[in-house]
């Protein structure tokens, strides 16, 4: 079955700096990608997704990049602010709509 | 429209009592799915129902139970709980990929 990994597990960062996410997959028939962010003590939520057939996608400070030679995909959140604070997830699913997450990543954004 | 809805919010057991964690939906969704979140582990799927009538394993499904009573409404229940059952547990839903989770159950087992 997909098994997905995340990394870093813990990330902080400076207001204003960028932060990567990055997340490898090991199911070839996945195509959809998606990613969330849970704040403490909330449900998670989804921020952006991405298809497996487009590269990049883009919803103002925050973008996500697919490389499915390698399958690999990546968070960038750029101009980080303190609200940025969060536990981000990553997930893979087929043509079923079962997700399989990531372990998630713990972002901290000092100011 | 109140999206996914979950009860109860919290809930203490001990071990080996029964418990049922109700999920509802107002989306009109064909898809529903339990998860249950532990530090350090993400979100484990436990169970999940494709459609209204049909039931599938996930990751995790050892201890528990799930019933997909109609489209609206996924119940998880825990025939005889245990210590490692502890964890917060969260519904969600879905038509075409995009999941929508309920607040989550937090649930302790002593």
């Amino acid at each position: 079955g997909e098994n997905v990994e995340q990394h870093p597990s813990t990330l902080s960062v400076q207001e204003g700096d960028s932060a990567v996410i990055k997340c490898t997959y090991s199911d070839s028939a996945s195509n959809y990608f998606p990613w969330y962010k849970q704040e403490l003590g909330k449900r998670p939520q989804l921020i952006i997704d991405i298809r497996s057939n487009v590269g990049e996608k883009k919803d103002q400070r925050i973008a996500v990049t697919l490389n499915k030679t390698a399958k690999h995909f990546s968070l960038h959140i750029t101009e980080t602010q303190p609200e940025d604070s969060a536990v981000y997830f990553c997930a893979a699913s087929t043509y079923t709509d079962k997700l399989i997450f990531g372990t998630g990543t713990r972002l901290q954004v000092f100011p | 429209n109140a999206g996914v809805t979950q009860t109860p919010k919290f809930q203490v057991l001990k071990t080996g009592q029964s418990m049922t964690l109700q999920c509802a939906q107002d989306m009109n969704h064909n898809s529903m799915y339990w998860y249950r979140q532990d530090p350090g582990m993400g979100l484990r799927l436990i169970y999940y129902s494709a459609s209204e009538g049909t039931t599938d394993k996930g990751e995790v499904p050892n201890g528990y139970n799930v019933s997909r009573l109609n489209k609206r409404e996924f119940s998880l229940r825990l025939e005889s709980a245990a210590p490692s059952q502890t964890s917060v547990y969260f519904c969600a839903s879905t038509t075409f990929y995009e999941q929508y989770f309920g607040p989550g159950t937090r649930l302790t087992v002593t």
